[in-house]
This record gives structure tokens, C-alpha cells and sequence, in this order.
């Protein structure tokens, strides 16, 4: 089975904290994603990547950014971290070309104080 | 740009009782179309899924048709268990190609009663 492990389920940070939230995959899948979860909202894309060191925009990614090194391992990094980045994040990853079957991670719950 | 529009819940049935989710979307093309389930304290799994339309998806006893004409992709089940509580997102994929994601919708918590 294809697994999606995110590293923390939950974490509690501080506002201005730099924030590293990873992902790793383990079934070679060309393409990752980040979204967050929110009440009311339901999923939204913050960035999403078909391949390694390459990264494109979702809807909302402010305050956000990516890195992908190596293709098995997504990274989310909040620069600065505030409270409205409180929320569910949740990384997944699919076999290219995209689809639309993709795998899902338990996800993190980040609160920022 | 697109767009999917569910039922917002919670739902809650009787065991054994007939459901029906409702999907609408707007999209540009002749998107996927998929139903993704939560269960409590886990990661979105791929419950179905329908690619063209007039197909039919189904897994679980869950069943759901595209339908061109009046933009839905409805999420229906015979008889539903206690087993079925969880939180159902119904998502369109993106019709640019290539991996640009998943459009979902706001989710519809659905509550089975014993």
C-alpha cells in the first residue's frame, strides 16, 4: 500500500516562528501537494510539485513556501508563522500524470499562540 | 474558475436508512470527478470516482454518476452502517492537465445513528 507519512500530527509554534512541516512518500509518485483543511472551507491547495526541485503556486499561498530536494520527501514552511495559519495541513502525493487518485497523509494539526 | 458545491451537514440517518450526498460543480472542460472520505482521525481516502460523462463510479455500496447535463456528481447508498460516519468531500480535478490538484468541496459530515 502507498504510504504518506507526515512527521507531526500535532505541533504548537509560536507567532514569528519559522514552521517545517515534512512529508514523505514511499512509492515513487511523481507529484506531491499541500493543503490545508478548515472548517467550513474544506480542502484548499497551498502549493503542489510534479517533480523534484520543481514547485507551482495552489490558491492560497501566502505566507507559505515549498521545498522538494529529493522526490519522496515534500516540505512545508510557514516563514513566519501567525495565528491564521492555525489549521489542519494535510500532504498527499500521486502517481503522474495527475489522475486525480491521490494519496493522503493523517495530517498535521498546527496551532500557532 | 472551478468550483464544487456539496450539501453542508452535519447529516445524520438511521442505520440502514437510503443516503443520498449532493454534488454540484462548475468547471471549465469535462473534468474527473471524485468522492474522497474522511474517518475520524485519518487522511482523506478515494472512496469513487467517475471520468466521463454518463460513467458511474462505485465502491462500498456507495454509487455515483456523472451527469453533464446538470453539472452533479450525487453520492448515493442503499443502506447505510454505523461503520459509514465520517466526513465526505466531493473534489473535481483540474482539467489543465498535468498535477495541478484537486478541487474539493467543504465536506458533509455524515452521522449513522445504531
Amino acid at each position: 500500500d502507498v504510504k504518506v507519512t507526515q512527521s507531526s500530527r500535532y505541533l504548537v509554534k509560536r507567532t514569528g516562528e519559522k514552521v517545517f512541516l515534512e512529508c514523505v512518500q514511499d512509492m515513487d509518485h511523481e507529484n506531491m501537494f499541500w493543503y490545508r483543511q478548515d472548517p467550513g472551507l474544506g480542502l484548499r491547495l497551498i502549493y503542489f510539485s510534479y517533480d523534484v526541485k520543481m514547485k507551482e503556486k495552489g490558491d492560497i499561498p501566502e505566507g507559505y513556501s515549498v521545498s522538494r530536494e529529493k522526490k519522496e520527501r515534500f516540505s512545508l514552511i510557514l516563514e513566519s508563522a501567525s495565528t491564521n495559519q492555525t489549521s489542519m495541513y494535510l500532504c498527499a502525493s500521486s502517481l503522474g500524470p495527475f489522475t486525480g487518485e491521490a494519496f493522503f497523509g493523517q495530517g498535521t494539526r498546527l496551532t500557532v499562540v | 474558475g472551478n468550483s464544487v458545491t456539496q450539501m453542508e451537514g452535519p447529516v445524520t440517518l438511521s442505520e440502514e436508512a437510503f443516503l443520498t450526498i449532493n454534488c454540484t460543480y462548475t468547471a471549465t472542460g469535462y473534468p474527473s470527478l471524485f468522492w474522497y472520505v474522511q474517518y475520524p482521525g485519518e487522511g482523506l481516502q478515494l472512496l469513487l470516482k467517475a471520468t466521463k460523462a454518463d460513467d458511474k463510479g462505485s465502491n462500498k455500496g456507495f454509487e455515483a454518476t456523472y451527469r453533464k447535463e446538470t453539472t452533479s456528481f450525487h453520492l448515493e447508498k442503499g443502506s447505510v452502517q454505523v461503520s459509514d460516519s465520517a466526513v465526505y468531500f466531493c473534489a473535481l480535478g483540474r482539467t489543465g492537465g498535468g498535477a495541478d490538484g484537486l478541487t474539493f468541496g467543504k465536506g458533509t459530515h455524515l452521522i449513522i445513528q445504531p
